[in-house]
């Protein structure tokens, strides 16, 4: 079945400082990922839905500056955190869509727990 | 046992028993639904999923209903076991995928 890597799974990093957040479609292409925040206790939220070779599309209230959105290929996108704050400790999920004909849904990362000290 | 979603949303059950977990969604235009299931630390992973055509999916011990007119879905675990223990989720799609609240399935051994 599809897979979904997620790298780092956990990362602590200091306040003012950035962070790099990997997901990669192992066995397909995926033209569209999706990046997602969840807070304890919450669900997901959506935050901006990545294109290959374009601008990502950010949900209202999604500061696109500081969360950047790069889809270079049909495999990789990377979400980075700029100048990270407390707040914006949380666990964060990608999730893309095999378009092959015959699979339903859309396959999801492991997640990454950012804590910002 | 039997959830409400936003209402109720932790739900515990004896192992066994049957679970339904509730959903109310938003938008009448949805065309497909999913379910999730998640565990503590862990992505989200793909249950079963229904589209607007239908009103009833049957998966392994799964079965997810819905009702297009009060627009809610519910899922229905047979049987259920320890290891369904979990958050589950209804996503309803809407060219991205938005996510319910969430209910908190827990199974008592």
């Amino acid at each position: 079945g599809a897979v979904v890597s997620q790298h780092p799974s956990r990362v602590i990093c200091k306040s003012g400082t950035s962070v790099k957040i990997e997901c990669r479609s192992l066995d397909f292409q995926a033209t569209t990922m999706f990046w997602y925040r969840q807070f304890p206790k919450q669900s997901l939220m959506l935050m901006a839905t990545s294109n290959e070779g374009s601008k990502a599309t950010y949900e209202q209230g999604v500061e696109k500056d500081k969360f950047l959105i790069n889809h270079a290929s049909l495999t990789l996108s990377t979400l980075t955190v700029t100048s990270a704050h407390p707040e914006d400790s949380s666990f964060y999920i990608c999730s893309a869509r095999d378009n092959t004909p015959g699979l339903s849904g859309y396959t999801f990362g492991s997640g990454t727990r950012l804590t910002v000290v | 046992g039997e959830s409400v979603g936003l209402h109720l949303p932790t739900l515990s059950v004896q192992e066994g028993d049957n679970s339904i977990i509730n959903c109310a969604y938003s938008n009448s235009a949805s065309d497909y639904f999913i379910w999730y299931k998640q565990e503590s630390g862990k992505g989200p992973q793909f249950i079963i999923d229904i589209r607007s055509n239908m009103d009833k999916r049957q998966g392994q011990r799964v079965t997810v209903l819905l009702n297009k007119t009060v627009k809610h879905l519910s899922l229905q675990i047979a049987a259920t076991q320890p290891g369904d223990s979990a958050v589950y989720f209804c996503a309803e799609n809407r060219a991205q995928f938005y996510f319910g609240t969430g209910t908190s399935l827990t199974v008592i051994p």
